[in-house]
């Protein structure tokens, strides 16, 4: 199994400059997530969806936008970027309904805004 | 909402030594235990869950990790470290459908 699949896995951006990160997982899973993670500051929720149709803020969700038309695909679309959207980037999802909480993440976006 | 506190930001230990990586979280109402490794340029791999029974908990590569309620505590051990242990080390709290993560605990095993 492919499990999650994030692309690109490198990006620079110019300032203003927009782009879409993309995230598809292949277990079916009902619930995926957008994390960014900054040095010492661990992981923190962007946006999250329960499934197609569905999307909910997280922690952080200014300067982005996501959508879920199907099971499979979670984009995150970032609009002007800024300097302190700097980070890394990552997808993850879960089957939440099997009472199994755990999370299968993708291997990240390194992004950087210059 | 939760917080997940992780004791430690650096610990550094010799190779075949122990090492404890301590998580401490705020609420013990009805929550899932986790703790994930993050290899350099790389995603975040689950080691081990505590969802219930008992609260000895076996992961891979030799880690264990003990739920204590009353202290609200989710520890990760290993007996002896090695070498290919050094990564980033996250614990993670899941509490009605909403994950929590601590801000990692960097381990670095030194030879």
């Amino acid at each position: 199994n492919a499990g999650v699949t994030q692309t690109p896995k490198f990006r620079i951006l110019k300032i203003g400059q927009s782009m879409t990160l993309q995230c598809t997982q292949d277990m079916n899973h009902n619930y995926m997530y957008w994390y960014r993670q900054d040095p010492g500051m661990g992981l923190k929720l962007i946006y999250y969806s329960v499934g197609a149709g569905i999307t909910d803020k997280g922690e952080v969700p200014n300067g982005y936008n996501v959508s879920r038309s199907t099971t499979e695909d979670f984009p995150l679309r970032l609009e002007l970027a800024a300097p302190s959207q700097t980070s890394v980037y990552f997808c993850a999802s879960s089957l939440v309904s099997t009472g199994d909480y755990g999370y299968t993440f993708g291997s990240g976006t390194r992004l950087t805004v210059v | 909402a939760q917080s997940v506190t992780q004791l430690d930001s650096q610990v550094p230990v010799f190779e075949e030594a122990p090492v404890e990586l301590r998580c401490n979280y705020s609420s013990s109402v009805s929550v899932y235990l986790f703790w994930y490794v993050q290899y350099p340029n790389q995603g975040l791999q689950l080691l081990l869950k505590y969802l219930s029974g008992s609260t000895l908990v076996k992961g891979i590569n030799g880690f264990e990790a003990e739920f204590n309620k009353s202290q609200t505590s989710f520890h990760l051990r290993k007996p002896s470290v090695h070498i290919s242990d050094t990564a980033e080390y996250f614990c993670a709290v899941s509490e009605w459908s909403q994950f929590y993560f601590g801000t990692g605990t960097s381990l670095t095993v030194i030879p």
